[in-house]
């Protein structure tokens, strides 16, 4: 069982529609990493966060340190943002990252 | 916009070669990564260095080795590649904590 699950697997949406991508990790961490992954393979690291909330353009990350719970979400989405999104956390005693598998986004016009 | 740099991108060759798979970033990142992944699957992380002559085996078990010579080059190679090693391998840098990650190189190994 991965410590990092990711809700949905597959995720579509329409242009426009407003997306939530959860993760939820098992014990307590350093920081959870979102990153974005597109069909070419290369990733682009969204946001870091160990508390509270982060907004970048469209996109905002939340994390729940109590839940142990992290969401992404994106607002007025674009056929452009899809991709894989992948939630990964770090742990204090490692810089190693720990991946979930991904959530693949497909947004259609 | 981080400068890391992977080649090939993509990789057909056959059973028993030796390959090497070039890593490069001109950030002057001391710690750097190398991650297999295939289809569908989540990273795994399977070397890793915290600087010049300094590399550790990672959490997936991989029949590949890396070096370290030079802070902006961490090569990975495999003496003897085989369909097993057909996946996606990653690489990537950081400074801290943000990891850096190159666009990946395909391989496939018939």
């Amino acid at each position: 069982k991965n410590e990092v699950e990711q809700s949905p697997q597959n995720l579509t949406a329409q242009e426009g529609e407003f997306i939530t991508i959860n993760c939820s990790y098992s014990v307590g961490i350093s920081a959870l990493h979102w990153l974005q992954q597109h069909p070419g393979g290369g990733i682009v690291s969204l946001f870091m966060l160990s508390s509270g909330k982060k907004k970048h353009g469209r996109l905002i990350a939340t994390i729940n340190i109590q839940e142990k719970h992290s969401s992404l979400h994106i607002t007025a989405s674009h056929p452009r943002d899809s991709a894989v999104y992948i939630c990964a956390v770090g742990y204090f005693d490692t810089d190693k990252l720990i991946f979930g598998t991904g959530t693949r986004l497909q947004v259609f016009p | 916009e981080a400068d890391i740099y992977q080649t090939p991108r993509y990789l057909v060759i056959g059973t028993g070669k030796k390959i090497t798979l070039e890593c490069s970033q001109t950030m002057g990142h001391d710690k750097m990564y190398w991650y297999q992944q295939d289809p569908g699957m989540e990273l795994h992380l399977i070397h890793y260095s915290y600087g010049v002559n300094s590399t550790e085996k990672g959490d997936l078990s991989s029949e590949s080795t890396v070096s370290r010579i030079r802070t902006e080059h961490f090569p990975l190679t495999l003496e003897s590649a085989r369909p097993s090693h057909t996946s996606q391998y990653l690489c990537a840098s950081s400074p801290l904590e943000t990891q850096y990650f190159g666009p990946g190189t395909r391989l496939l190994v018939l």
